[in-house]
């Protein structure tokens, strides 16, 4: 069990590129979800899947954002156009459906925007 | 809409002590609690989960109960040491399975 991953696990941009993160959940989680963390403040939920469907989005999520998980197992999250307010740690978790509910998270993704 | 708030926000203690953290949630429709650690600049690692049918769980030096009523959870740690030192983020799950986080408390163990 590797645990949940995250690559790149930092990115520096400059404003008004796109960015995209990816995550790589437990190998049998099926669940798997993304939250957005700036600093002192805690973890904001951004939306989960369950396999491949999006199941919940939060109002955080702007139409520059987009997250797919196309075969229910990695996940991407795009950000295009991005702004300085965006800049922030990208945090990944997965959960197995039915134990718990209990989340694992990953290492994050620390994304500055210039 | 959910809330969860943490006290204290930050807390300094010498080696030995034994520490309770305070986690509190306005809407007792929970379906369970989880506590994290988060080292600086690294992710969340998992401590203790409360079901919203238990009332606390236990792992090693660290004790969490959990009352739904009153919309409190409090955190126990026992014997600390500098290695605890970190920031410890309460977070409950809704039904619709997103976990809503608090702020954190900040805590410095000291030699």
């Amino acid at each position: 069990d590797t645990g949940v991953s995250q690559d790149p696990r930092h990115k520096i941009t400059k404003r008004g590129q796109n960015v995209t993160f990816r995550c790589d959940p437990i190998s049998e989680h099926n669940r798997l979800y993304w939250y957005r963390q700036t600093l002192g403040q805690g973890p904001e939920f951004l939306t989960y899947f369950q396999n491949e469907a999006q199941l919940e989005k939060s109002r955080l999520l702007s139409d520059r954002f987009s997250a797919e998980r196309p075969k229910g197992s990695f996940s991407t999250l795009e950000i295009q156009r991005t702004e300085q307010g965006d800049s922030a740690m990208y945090l990944c978790a997965s959960s197995l459906e039915g134990y718990a509910y209990e989340q694992y998270f990953g290492p994050g993704t620390r994304l500055t925007v210039t | 809409k959910q809330e969860v708030t943490q006290i204290p926000a930050a807390l300094s203690v010498p080696e030995g002590e034994n520490l309770v953290l305070n986690c509190s949630f306005t809407d007792s429709a929970i379906y369970n609690l989880q506590w994290f650690r988060q080292d600086p600049g690294k992710g969340l690692t998992s401590l203790l989960l409360i079901q919203s049918s238990q009332r606390e769980q236990t792992s090693g030096r660290l004790n969490a109960s959990l009352d739904k009523s009153s919309g409190r959870s409090t955190l126990y740690i026992a014997a600390s040491q500098p290695g605890d030192s970190a920031t410890y983020l309460c977070a409950v799950r809704l039904g619709t399975d997103k976990l809503i986080f608090g702020t954190g408390t900040r805590l410095q163990v000291f030699p």
